[in-house]
């Protein structure tokens, strides 16, 4: 089983569409767990950190299931920016320098 | 706020040269890593750095490759002899001093192509 695995994609949604990523992860040891947004052929840049809790922030709710391993990332309100690569990030318990595994991404593409 | 800078952004260099990957970090952030990603794969962790030392490295980072902050300040990645598959897009990343979790900031990243 991949440490972190996500649906590659693309999903092709409308403007002000509603979307939901998933992620699932293999350790559960696990401790720390983000979304990050990768454009092409650009650094990933840090969306949120994503809390037992859950987490919203604006537009994108973040919601962490540690029973089954399960991350999920929701965009209400899609605008054509958000057009990305959605990259599920964990940090897998290791020393104390806190390695970040990434998954493959998941391709959004918004259109008008 | 401050952002993390890397040098060169594109770097081309033939097989078995050497190349270094300069990062510039912030002045309160404590744990350096580097990351690559090959171009349509995953980003893959290579090593991090705290304290002027290495505290973990990938098996991705063998012989060839070595991390040094020579002057206090910058933060290098060398790869001693180049082989084509080291083409790759290198991120370095830093966590931000007195965030209760560890959110790592990337770089823009230095682009490897090896001919």
């Amino acid at each position: 089983r991949k440490e972190v695995e996500q649906d590659p994609g693309p999903f092709n949604v409308p403007e002000g569409a509603t979307v939901a990523f998933n992620c699932t992860y293999s350790n559960s040891a696990s401790q720390s767990f983000f979304w990050y947004r990768q454009d092409c052929r650009k650094e990933p840049k840090l969306l949120m950190s994503v809390y037992s809790s859950g987490n919203e922030d604006g537009r994108f709710t973040a919601q962490l299931n540690r029973a089954s391993q399960y991350i999920s990332l929701l965009i209400r309100d899609s605008k054509l920016s958000d057009s990305a690569t959605y990259l599920c990030v964990v940090n897998m318990p290791t020393g104390t320098a806190s390695k970040l595994t990434f998954g493959t991404g998941t391709r959004l593409q918004v259109t008008l | 706020e401050p952002e993390v800078t890397q040098t060169p952004s594109h770097q081309v260099t033939q097989m078995g040269q050497e190349v270094i990957l300069r990062c510039v970090p912030i002045s309160n952030h404590l744990y350096f890593y580097w990351y690559r990603q090959i171009l349509g794969q995953k980003v893959e962790f290579l090593v991090s750095f705290y304290n002027n030392e290495i505290s973990e490295k990938s098996e991705i980072f063998d012989d060839q490759f070595s991390v040094e902050r020579p002057d206090g300040s910058n933060f290098t990645l060398k790869i001693r002899s180049t082989k084509l598959e080291d083409s790759a897009m290198y991120f370095c990343a830093q966590i931000k001093a007195g965030t209760g979790v560890y959110e790592q900031y990337f770089g823009p990243g230095t682009r490897l192509t090896v001919t």
